[in-house]
């Protein structure tokens, strides 16, 4: 089958780093992808991974290993504005070009 | 910036009849998709869209759904005789490469 799987809830004070852990069971897939969506609002992408090893874009970091078949996401510098859901998500090879997620981490930033 | 754009923002509909959600993907971008969200679960996918036709489609999208590209620019997906767990958020989404997809702000759903 094809699944990612994430924690359900994460909850830490600002000005902390949050990881957020993604495993995944796929036959093959073009790289890891990042979504943000706060409540009620769109995904909204943050980051991809085609290779392994670490992608930063500002506070947030993004890391993939093909061979643990595993990704996560870091949260550094928290914010109150950073409580959202965050997806992990892969383009499948197999399925034509579908995109598939996880079951998404809700993260709640306290003061 | 180029957006993809969904209409309505919130529909509500009687149980059994048919509703049309409409979408407008980015201009240029060549794949699309229909995602739903049950309120508080994750994104699920229900279809997508290549070149004129259906590439991949989930369980979820059986012969209750359809979608149609009617011009070069509308993607709509139709939900025939609608019930009451067909109650979700749903969002169109495009792209052009295997990186990111562009989603709408979505459609709420609300079958009563």
């Amino acid at each position: 089958g094809q699944s990612l799987e994430q924690p359900s809830e994460v909850t830490a004070v600002e000005g902390a780093i949050v990881q957020i852990n993604c495993t995944y069971q796929t036959s093959g897939f073009y790289g890891l992808s990042w979504y943000q969506q706060h409540d009620g609002g769109a995904p909204t992408f943050l980051s991809y991974n085609a290779l392994d090893g670490l992608e930063e874009t500002g506070r947030f970091s993004s890391f993939l290993s093909r061979s643990d078949s595993y990704g996560y996401l870091l949260l550094q510098e928290l914010q109150m504005k950073d409580s959202a859901s965050y997806f992990c998500a892969a383009f499948i090879k197999a399925a034509g070009n579908k995109l598939t997620f996880g079951g998404g981490t809700r993260v709640l930033v306290k003061p | 910036e180029p957006e993809v754009t969904q209409t309505p923002s919130h529909q509500v509909t009687q149980m059994g009849q048919e509703v049309i959600l409409r979408c407008v993907p980015i201009s240029n971008h060549l794949y699309f998709y229909w995602y739903r969200q049950i309120l508080g679960q994750k994104v699920e996918f229900l279809v997508s869209f290549y070149n004129n036709e259906i590439s991949e489609k989930s369980e979820i999208f059986d012969d209750q759904f359809s979608v149609e590209r009617p011009d070069g620019s509308n993607f709509t997906l139709k939900i025939r005789s609608t019930k009451l767990e067909d109650s979700a958020m749903y969002f169109c989404a495009s792209n052009q490469r295997r990186i990111e997809a562009f989603f709408g702000q979505g459609t709420r759903l609300t079958v009563v």
